[in-house]
């Protein structure tokens, strides 16, 4: 069963990068596709982009110049990077396996336990 | 970009009670359209995927129905558990889009 455990959490500036990682176990990364999901405090979620199991990757269109979504083979971990980051980048952020079978059995589980990044 | 919303925003129930959140889509999603359910500082957790299917190990008291733009999921008999904010997603196209949530609280 494939559990994601996340890391990198913590405080930035604005202007900063923000980078964290979501470690995958009971699972090879480069089997399915990984999404990038954000919370504002109190607020609802927003999907951010994915890396396909062949390494494509898809951004959502307000945030695409600014992402930059990996993965890395050897630790079976996969990254994400922001650039320039504002206040409003404040946010927990979960990376999330996305089931895709090209049916509308198309989902988003597990779920990392999210990592809270502050810009301040 | 596809909209999502939800009503109500919030509800007030008791155990036992039968609860319905709507969903709706700013266009047809066919049956591309799943629920989450999210508790205080945890993750979300699926509870619904292709409208109607209910994920392993959820409990039978959840339904989904729906298709096209209109969408439900009803919780027949709430339980303690229960309690939680409930999101749509729709899954048909990209950018995903998840509705702006429906808090289910203790009456």
């Amino acid at each position: 069963q494939v559990h994601l455990q996340q890391g990198g959490a913590g405080l930035l500036k604005p202007s900063d990068t923000l980078s964290l990682t979501c470690a995958v176990s009971g699972g090879s990364v480069t089997a399915h596709y990984w999404s990038w999901i954000r919370q504002p405090p109190g607020k609802g979620l927003e999907w951010i982009g994915e890396i396909t199991h062949s390494g494509g990757t898809n951004y959502n269109p307000s945030l695409k110049s600014r992402i930059t979504i990996s993965v890395d083979a050897s630790t079976n971990r996969l990254s994400l990077k922001l650039n320039s980051v504002t206040a409003a980048d404040t946010a927990t952020y979960y990376c999330a396996r996305r089931w895709t079978t090209d049916t509308p059995a198309d989902r988003f589980d597990p779920w990392g336990q999210g990592a809270l990044v502050t810009v301040s | 970009d596809i909209q999502m919303t939800q009503s109500p925003s919030s509800l007030s129930a008791s155990v036992g009670d039968r609860v319905t959140i709507t969903c709706r889509a700013s266009q047809s999603v066919y049956n591309y359209l799943n629920w989450y359910q999210q508790k205080p500082g945890k993750a979300p957790n699926l509870v619904v995927y292709a409208a109607a299917t209910l994920q392993s190990g959820v409990p039978s008291r959840f339904s989904g129905s729906g298709s096209g733009t209109v969408f439900t999921l009803t919780i027949s008999g709430l339980q303690d558990e229960d309690f939680a904010t409930y999101y749509c997603q729709q899954s048909l196209s990209i950018p995903f889009t998840f509705g702006p949530g429906t808090k289910v609280e203790v009456k």
